[in-house]
């Protein structure tokens, strides 16, 4: 079964440093999410990203965010200068359309610690 | 503003017991209701969905889920649980017509299943 692949597992990094999150999504595929889950909290959606460029943005999804698809493979979530508060899971989603008729294909997770 | 609720937060269950997890949802329109599973290390898989027609909707591993519009619910059922269903639960809603703009997640529920 075709899966969504997130590198690393756990990273962790200083505060204010820069880190970048990288996902493969399923291959066929045409439309990418990031969630996240602050360690007890819900998962949260932060963008979606199609053709190129960003669908929707959570209000998470501030200017130290980013996101591209630099290669046709992978999808980062760049974190310009991380803050305490950026310690979490998170997730790269794809699916094959827009529309959660057709569901979502999770990755297993990339826990940032900043510390 | 749309939300998800789960009621239980950790729910202890002795194996080929009952299970039912409670969802709580407030969306604007119409909705579409998801639970998904996360087990120890692993990444957040789809188990059962709802878009529309028959509100009993039966998902993967045994597990199905009512709709109760009168009562904005789509609570998790099984009738006997195993040690594997150890895991973390989670409901999720989106609006019909697009994911784009992404799941809102409900806070999750862990589920320990003791031999």
């Amino acid at each position: 079964e075709p899966e969504v692949t997130q590198t690393p597992s756990h990273q962790v990094t200083q505060m204010g440093q820069e880190v970048i999150l990288r996902c493969v999504p399923i291959s066929n595929h045409l439309y990418f999410y990031w969630y996240r889950q602050i360690l007890g909290q819900k998962v949260e959606f932060l963008v979606s990203f199609y053709n190129n460029e960003i669908s929707e943005k959570s209000e998470i999804f501030d200017d130290q965010f980013s996101v591209e698809r630099p290669d046709g493979s992978n999808f980062t979530l760049k974190i310009r200068s991380t803050k305490l508060e950026d310690s979490a899971m998170y997730f790269c989603a794809s699916s094959p359309t827009t529309g959660v008729n057709y569901g979502y294909t999770f990755g297993s997770g990339t826990r940032l610690t900043v510390v | 503003a749309q939300s998800v609720s789960q009621h239980n937060h950790h729910v202890i269950l002795s194996e080929a017991a009952s299970l039912e997890l409670g969802c709580n949802y407030s969306y604007g329109g119409t909705v579409n209701l998801f639970w998904y599973v996360q087990y120890p290390g692993q990444h957040l898989q789809l188990l059962l969905k709802y878009f529309s027609g028959d509100p009993l909707v039966k998902g993967i591993k045994g597990f199905e889920a009512e709709f109760i519009k009168s009562k904005f619910s789509f609570n998790l059922r099984k009738p006997s649980v195993q040690w594997s269903d150890t895991a973390e639960y989670f409901c999720a809603a989106a609006g019909q017509g697009g994911g784009a703009d992404g799941l809102t997640f409900g806070k999750g529920t862990h589920l320990i299943i003791q031999p």
